[in-house]
């Protein structure tokens, strides 16, 4: 078993809507991140977090540490934000990577 | 600040062959890793170096497969020889380890396909 799950696998909006991806974990962690794949293989930082909620833009990432669980929000979503999110969990000295989940935004 | 450099981009060799990429982190990051990203999949961690010694590299398949980072700064990746199985996105990332600094920052990657 994966130490860290995504849902959904993949998913599909409409302009405007509001999105939902979500992480499980299954290990003690000491930070998650949550990450932008673009076609292409180029990876960005979205967030690192070991608790609470952090905002940028219309980029919501929240933590619960006691329910090993992490959510990233995306407001007023856009076809810019189609992409594959990828959680990752920090822990041991080491990383590990969820699946991703593949966004595709319609306009 | 330039980012985590990879080249080649893109790759396309035949079964057998050998091939190699290159990676220079962000001045002045002491970690630097190596992994390999299957199609529908999340990166695996194959060699992950603190400065120039190896400190993980129990994914990496050591019969074709070797990394050098001799001075600490850029590494270079090989696989010799390639199966068709290799083919997949190759990402470098560093990070400037200790005081919890350990976000990482990714490469573009280099995408390879073996035919």
């Amino acid at each position: 078993k994966n130490e860290v799950e995504q849902s959904p696998q993949n998913l599909t909006a409409q302009e405007g809507e509001f999105i939902t991806i979500n992480c499980s974990y299954s290990v003690g962690i000491s930070a998650l991140h949550w990450l932008q794949q673009h076609p292409g293989g180029g990876i960005v930082s979205l967030f690192m977090l070991s608790s609470g909620k952090k905002k940028h833009g219309r980029l919501i990432a929240t933590i619960n540490i006691q329910e090993k669980h992490s959510s990233l929000h995306i407001t007023a979503s856009h076809p810019r934000d189609s992409a594959v999110y990828i959680c990752a969990v920090s822990f041991n000295n080491d990383m590990r990577f969820g699946a991703g989940t593949r966004l595709t935004v319609k306009p | 600040e330039a980012g985590v450099v990879q080249s080649p981009r893109y790759k396309i060799i035949e079964k057998k062959q050998p091939v190699a990429f290159w990676c220079n982190p962000i001045s002045g990051h002491n970690t630097l890793y190596w992994y390999r990203q299957n199609l529908g999949q999340g990166p695996e961690l194959l060699i992950r170096y603190e400065n120039e010694e190896a400190v993980d590299d129990s994914q990496l398949p050591k019969d074709r497969f070797s990394a050098e980072r001799l001075k600490g700064v850029d590494s270079t990746l090989k696989i010799q020889p390639a199966e068709l199985g290799d083919s997949a996105v190759y990402l470098c990332a560093s990070s400037l380890r200790g005081q919890g600094r350990d976000e990482q920052f990714f490469g573009p990657g280099t995408r390879l396909t073996v035919l």
